[in-house]
């Protein structure tokens, strides 16, 4: 079993609807929670990030941690064409030296 | 300008010809990792080092070698590459694993080993 479980899409949607990403995981260490957007030929780029549990919410996006079930979200509201990437999640314990990825789920939002 | 630059972009080899992929760091990180993407498999870490001269495997570390030598810059070795090493590779840089707000990838390398 993989350490972090990412549904890899491909998810297409409307402009303007709700986006919500999902990555679970079994490492009950993990701490600090990433959010990564990847665009095509691009490296990846840190979108959002939380310490242990709880909500944290910038513009149209909002990330969740819920410890007790070991799942993590992103959400994007007023989704827009622009918001077409790959979107990782990934994940480190305290003092780790190293992240831990999910596969990345293709996001494509249609005009 | 903050970056971490890769060369080359796109390398295109044959089986057991020994290479070299550079990454250099304008910013002065103490931590340095290579990774490499493949479809399905998301990010994999390959090496990572914490400082000069100091490195440590990643979870793929078979076929590759690397170096930290100065600061700036973390080469990843492929002494003899196989057809199963045709990936994007993937440098990145940060203060440390999990200081966000100074976490930076490179462009990427798209190799492919006939």
């Amino acid at each position: 079993q993989k350490e972090v479980e990412q549904d890899p899409g491909p998810l297409s949607v409307p402009e303007g609807a709700i986006v919500s990403l999902n990555c679970t995981y079994s490492n009950s260490a993990f701490q600090y929670f990433m959010w990564y957007r990847q665009y095509s030929r691009k490296g990846p780029e840190l979108l959002m990030y939380t310490y242990s549990s709880g909500n944290k919410e910038d513009g149209r996006f909002t990330a969740q941690v819920d410890k007790s079930s070991k799942y993590i979200s992103l959400f994007i509201r007023d989704s827009q064409p622009s918001d077409s990437a790959t979107y990782l999640c990934a994940m480190s314990a305290q003092g780790a030296q190293k992240l831990v990825f999910g596969q990345g789920t293709r996001l494509t939002i249609n005009p | 300008e903050a970056q971490v630059t890769q060369n080359p972009r796109y390398l295109i080899t044959v089986t057991g010809k020994k290479l070299t992929v550079t990454c250099s760091q304008n910013m002065n990180h103490e931590y340095m990792s290579w990774y490499r993407q493949d479809p399905g498999l998301g990010l994999r870490q390959i090496y990572y080092s914490m400082n000069v001269e100091v490195t440590d495997k990643g979870d793929v570390p078979e076929g590759y070698k690397v170096s930290r030598k100065e600061k700036r810059n973390f080469p990843l070795i492929l002494e003899s590459p196989s057809p199963n090493q045709t990936s994007l590779y993937f440098c990145a840089s940060s203060w440390t694993p999990t200081r966000t707000d100074t976490q930076y990838f490179g462009p990427g390398t798209r190799l492919t080993v006939l």
